[in-house]
Formats: structure tokens, C-alpha cells, sequence
């Protein structure tokens, strides 16, 4: 079975703060995603990667960075963490497309508060 | 550009009756289409897909999906609905044309199922 981890479950923050999001996952995909989740606007994209040290921005990239350093395991970084960012945090891992096996597998999610 | 709408909020349905979500999109070449179920603090469960092939699709826990082209429809049915059901639903689609780095998935905003008994 896929496993995507997450370094937390629940986080309470206060504004300013640097945060670190930690994701794991265990079946050597190429890419990692990671998505915020607000009720009523769906799941939207932050950052992703399709390598090692390799990133792309999201729908939604403003306030956040990322970082790849190891195949495995994808940060999502709050640089100064602000109150708009309050939300569901998930992380996604999939293999890359044209394998014919590229389905997302998703992590039990961080709920971020900031203070 | 591409998009998925998921027209209904909300879908009540009673337990052993047949249960219907619907998910219409728009892209530029074939769709890849997909279903994730969400229980509460939950992330998001894989259902099913379609990629290519037969346009009826089956998945976990007795959902299918039926992949219809002329309408850009890939509605999530259950034949008989069980309370356990009770979830959010959100439908997927990634353009097959698009093989550049932008491997993304656009989620729809969700259907909330209330199966009840």
C-alpha cells in the first residue's frame, strides 16, 4: 500500500512564526504536490515537484517555499506565518504521467491555526 | 483552460437507495478523470479513474463512474447507498495533452454526501 505521511495533525501557530510541513512518502514517486484545502474552494496547489531539488509553482504560491532535498520527503515552509493562512494542509505523491500509473495518493492532512 | 464543476453542494440520499454525484469538465485534449473520497480530518481516499478504455469505470467500496464524452461527464454512482458513505467527494481531471512539467490535477470544490439512514 501507497503510504504518504505528515509530519503533524494538528499545528496552532502564531503570526510571524516559521513553520515547517513535512511530508513523507514510501513508494519512490517522482512527484510530490502539496495543496491547501478551504471549504468551498476545493483543493488548491501550492508548489509541486517532479525531482529532487526540482520545483514548480502552484496556483497559489505567494508566502509559501518548498524544499526537495531527498526523493522521499517534501517540506512546505510559512516564511511568516499570517492568520490567512489557517487551513488544511495536504500533501500528495504520485509517479510521473505517461507511466500509466500516475493516480495522486494523498497524506491524512495538517490543520494549521494561526494565532 | 482547464476545469472541473461539481454543481451540487450537497446530495442527500437515503441508505439502500441508488446514489448519484455529479462532475462535468472542460479540457483541451482527453481527460484523465478521477474520484478521491474525504472522511472528516481525513485526507483524500483514491476511488477511481479513467484514463482509457471502457467508459464504465469501477472502484472501491462498490462506487463506479461512467465516463461520457459527448456530455464531458464523469458522474460517481453507487447502486445502493450505505450511511458509511457520508463523505466529501471531489472529482479530478488532468489533460492528457498537457506533458509538460504542469502535471497537476484540477479538483472540483466537492460534494458533501449526507446518506441517511
Amino acid at each position: 500500500d501507497v503510504k504518504v505521511t505528515q509530519s503533524s495533525r494538528y499545528l496552532v501557530k502564531r503570526t510571524g512564526e516559521k513553520v515547517f510541513l513535512e511530508c513523507v512518502q514510501d513508494m519512490d514517486h517522482e512527484n510530490m504536490f502539496w495543496y491547501r484545502q478551504d471549504p468551498g474552494l476545493g483543493l488548491r496547489l501550492i508548489y509541486f515537484s517532479y525531482d529532487v531539488k526540482m520545483k514548480e509553482k502552484g496556483d497559489i504560491p505567494e508566502g509559501y517555499s518548498v524544499s526537495r532535498e531527498k526523493k522521499e520527503r517534501f517540506s512546505l515552509i510559512l516564511e511568516s506565518a499570517s492568520t490567512n493562512q489557517t487551513s488544511m494542509y495536504l500533501c500528495a505523491s504520485s509517479f510521473l504521467p505517461g507511466t500509466g500509473e500516475e493516480t495522486q495518493y494523498f497524506g491524512p492532512g495538517t490543520r494549521l491555526l494561526v494565532l | 483552460a482547464q476545469s472541473v464543476a461539481q454543481p451540487e453542494d450537497q446530495v442527500n440520499v437515503a441508505e439502500g437507495n441508488p446514489l448519484t454525484v455529479k462532475c462535468t469538465y472542460s479540457v483541451s485534449g482527453n481527460p484523465y478523470l478521477f474520484w478521491y473520497v474525504q472522511y472528516p480530518n481525513r485526507g483524500l481516499q483514491f476511488l477511481l479513474k479513467y484514463i482509457t478504455g471502457d467508459n464504465l469505470v469501477k472502484g472501491s467500496y462498490g462506487f463506479e463512474a461512467e465516463f461520457n464524452k459527448s456530455q464531458t461527464s464523469f458522474h460517481l454512482k453507487k447502486p445502493s447507498a450505505l450511511v458509511s458513505d457520508s463523505a466529501l467527494y471531489f472529482c479530478a481531471v488532468r489533460d492528457s495533452l498537457r506533458m509538460d512539467s504542469s502535471y497537476k490535477l484540477i479538483f472540483g470544490s466537492g460534494t458533501r454526501l449526507l446518506v441517511r439512514p
